[in-house]
């Protein structure tokens, strides 16, 4: 499985754009990049997936550069309820479960 | 839908009883995973399912035991509970099928071991 390395923390102000960096130097071919949410006392929810360029849905963006090496996750104009963690992970989803690490706890400050 | 749902939401053991928690999904998922969650890190992955009968281990198995009888229930063991075992336990589905998987999560039971 592709290790990730994402920042541990980040603050941003309501409104603000915040991208979300996560290396994965040894990305596989058949490795997809996949985003979670997790809010304090709850599961993870999906945010958004994607294999090259640009995904985005009505959450999020994803994007990925040519060589795959790494991605950023956007999330346009948060707001206090975008507080957070965080999680990259990297791999061919259905060869072995995905490693969820410490991923990133993002903190929106009015 | 229901999604994942877990019971207990908690429970508090005492060293060396054992318990079982539950969980359900009626997605007719094929895959179920079990994590548990330390205070402040990510999930680590306990034992996982990729259908009925089939069962694995993930990064930390030691300590539980998992059974797959059905598609929509898997059950975690804890035998001879101990104060590492403190954790928030999650239990997970997915479709397991196709390039892409999106895993669903259940709320989770806050366990405490004493």
């Amino acid at each position: 499985l592709a290790k990730t390395t994402q920042p541990i923390s980040m603050d941003s102000y309501e409104g603000q754009e915040v991208n979300i960096t996560c290396s994965h130097n040894n990305i596989a071919t058949n490795d997809y990049i996949t985003w979670y949410q997790q809010f304090p006392s709850q599961g993870p929810r999906f945010i958004i997936q994607g294999y090259k360029t640009k995904v985005t849905n009505e959450v999020a963006s994803l994007f990925i550069p040519a060589d795959r090496k790494s991605s950023t996750l956007s999330l346009p104009r948060v707001s206090l309820s975008d507080t957070a963690v965080y999680y990259c992970l990297v791999g061919a989803l259905l060869n072995t479960p995905l490693v969820f690490g410490k991923g990133t706890r993002l903190s929106v400050i009015a | 839908n229901a999604g994942v749902t877990q019971t207990p939401k908690f429970r508090i053991l005492k060293i060396g009883q054992s318990m079982t928690l539950q969980c359900t999904q009626d997605m007719n998922h094929n895959y179920m995973y079990w994590y548990r969650q330390d205070p402040g890190m990510g999930l680590k992955l306990i034992y996982y399912s990729v259908g009925a009968g089939i069962t694995d281990k993930g990064e930390v198995p030691n300590g539980y035991n998992v059974s797959r009888s059905t598609t929509e229930d898997f059950p975690l063991r804890l035998e001879l509970a101990a104060p590492s075992q403190t954790s928030v336990y999650f239990c997970a589905s997915s479709y397991g099928t196709g390039d892409t998987d999106t895993q669903y999560f259940g709320p989770g039971t806050r366990l405490t071991v004493l």
